[in-house]
């Protein structure tokens, strides 16, 4: 089956720092690519989506970061706020299909 | 305006009880899914239901999982004598259409006695 992957379960930084949150992925087909944020007890939080004709795309305080040749794809946080603290996925789209497909996410803890 | 809306957000049930689980999506969203997330786990595909077409049910877990969509609006999803596996945290979420940004709810929340 297909994978989408994070490198690191867990992230910490200190508060005003930058975070860079990283995930792998295996089709080479996925033309789509969204980073969620989910906190406790709530449903995932669209922060800013990619395109795979697309190498990069800022959002406020966040910049999205695409790289086809080793499908890899990157979550960057600037000044990184005690609000940030949450789970993070990626999610890839296939260009034929319907589904999304998420990883296991990475916890990203803001040490104030 | 109103984000995508789930009931009940949290369900506690028998072993061997059917449970219906309700999603209202954003208004004119034509498109629809359905997703598990175990406990520290990713998002599983369940279902996805876009406009009129019939539903892509290829991640349905078993025969006991069905949903519809009734009027392109509101979906239920269904599991019949549940079993303690299905203990998870249903997601709807909905977009414009394939390749748009999906909008979850909060979930419910199956816990199977």
């Amino acid at each position: 089956g297909e994978s989408v992957g994070l490198h690191l379960p867990t992230l910490s930084v200190q508060e005003g720092d930058n975070s860079i949150i990283n995930c792998a992925y295996s089709n080479s087909a996925s033309d789509y690519f969204i980073w969620y944020k989910q906190e406790s007890g709530k449903g995932p939080q669209f922060i800013i989506d990619i395109r795979s004709n697309m190498d990069k795309r800022q959002g406020q305080r966040v910049t999205v970061l695409l790289n086809k040749t080793v499908k890899h794809l990157s979550l960057q946080i600037a000044a990184t706020q005690p609000g940030d603290s949450a789970v993070y996925f990626c999610a890839e789209n296939f260009k034929t299909g319907n589904q999304f497909y998420f990883g296991t996410g990475t916890s990203l803890t803001v040490i104030p | 305006g109103a984000g995508v809306s789930q009931s009940p957000s949290n369900k506690v049930t028998e072993k061997g009880k059917d449970v219906e689980l309700r999603c209202d999506p954003i208004s004119g969203h034509t498109a629809l899914y359905w997703y598990r997330q175990s406990l520290g786990q990713g998002l599983e595909f369940l279902i996805y239901f876009q406009g009129n077409s019939a539903p892509d049910k290829s991640g349905l877990p078993s025969d006991r999982f069905s949903a519809e969509r009734t009027g392109g609006s509101v979906s239920t999803l269904t599991i019949q004598r549940t079993q303690q596996e299905d203990s998870a945290v249903y997601l709807c979420a909905s977009s414009s259409g394939r390749g748009q940004p999906q909008h979850f709810g909060d979930g419910t929340r199956l816990s199977i006695l």
